[in-house]
């Protein structure tokens, strides 16, 4: 059983240009979470997902940001018109439902490393 | 909403001392209580996870923790610290239900010779 997959691991973007971030969950892991690290301040939570739905989004900015985890495939983080301070490591977890193993953990891909120059 | 706190985001200890991350938490209802390990470059990794079976949880690594709920705490111990034991360690919580993991901001853990 694969774990979490990101890609890629690093990503380098211009000011303006669009990002992509992708993860597919482990098998059968219907649950994803996108997180945003930056160096000092710890993991900031950004979306949580189910397939196809939005569940939580509060975490999210207001403008340039989008997730969606789509029935096939995997789950994108899009950054539109990036800019130099979203230069972070974005890590996605994933997790079966709560009620098929109630407090279980979320398991971490490798992280994205985004640089906006 | 459920939070958690971890006090101190650097602490030193000499390679074969005890080890204590702090970690209390916030939550108006029984949480589960998680903390994972960080390693530079890498993803998460858990350590050990409280899911109300047991207040003394044992986790990898010789670490555990002890949940405490009249100090609403989840101090992370290990006995004697090793060189590869320096990672960034982090405190999180959830409540049943689908909801959101929340992460503490972390504490640097660093090994002196």
């Amino acid at each position: 059983n694969a774990g979490v997959m990101q890609n890629p691991r690093h990503l380098v973007r211009r000011r303006g240009q669009e990002a992509r971030l992708r993860c597919s969950p482990m098998k059968g892991h219907s649950h994803v979470y996108w997180y945003r690290q930056l160096p000092e301040e710890g993991l900031k939570f950004m979306v949580y997902l189910q397939k196809e739905n939005i569940i939580d989004e509060s975490g999210m900015p207001k403008e340039r940001f989008s997730a969606e985890f789509p029935k096939e495939g995997p789950s994108i983080l899009r950054i539109q018109q990036v800019v130099r301070g979203d230069s972070a490591a974005y890590f996605c977890a994933s997790s079966p439902p709560s009620e098929a193993i109630p407090g279980t953990e979320a398991f971490f891909g490798q992280g994205t490393r985004l640089t906006v120059v | 909403a459920q939070s958690v706190t971890q006090l101190g985001s650097h602490v030193s200890v000499s390679e074969g001392a005890l080890v204590l991350l702090r970690c209390n938490y916030s939550s108006s209802v029984p949480p589960y209580l998680f903390w994972y390990v960080q390693y530079p470059n890498q993803g998460l990794q858990l350590l050990l996870k409280y899911t109300s079976a047991a207040t003394l949880v044992k986790g990898i690594n010789g670490f555990e923790a002890e949940f405490k709920k009249s100090e609403t705490s989840f101090h992370l111990t290990k006995p004697s610290a090793h060189m590869r034991d320096a990672a960034e360690y982090f405190c999180a919580v959830t409540l049943n239900r689908d909801d959101k993991i929340i992460f503490g901001k972390g504490t640097r853990l660093h090994i002196l010779p």
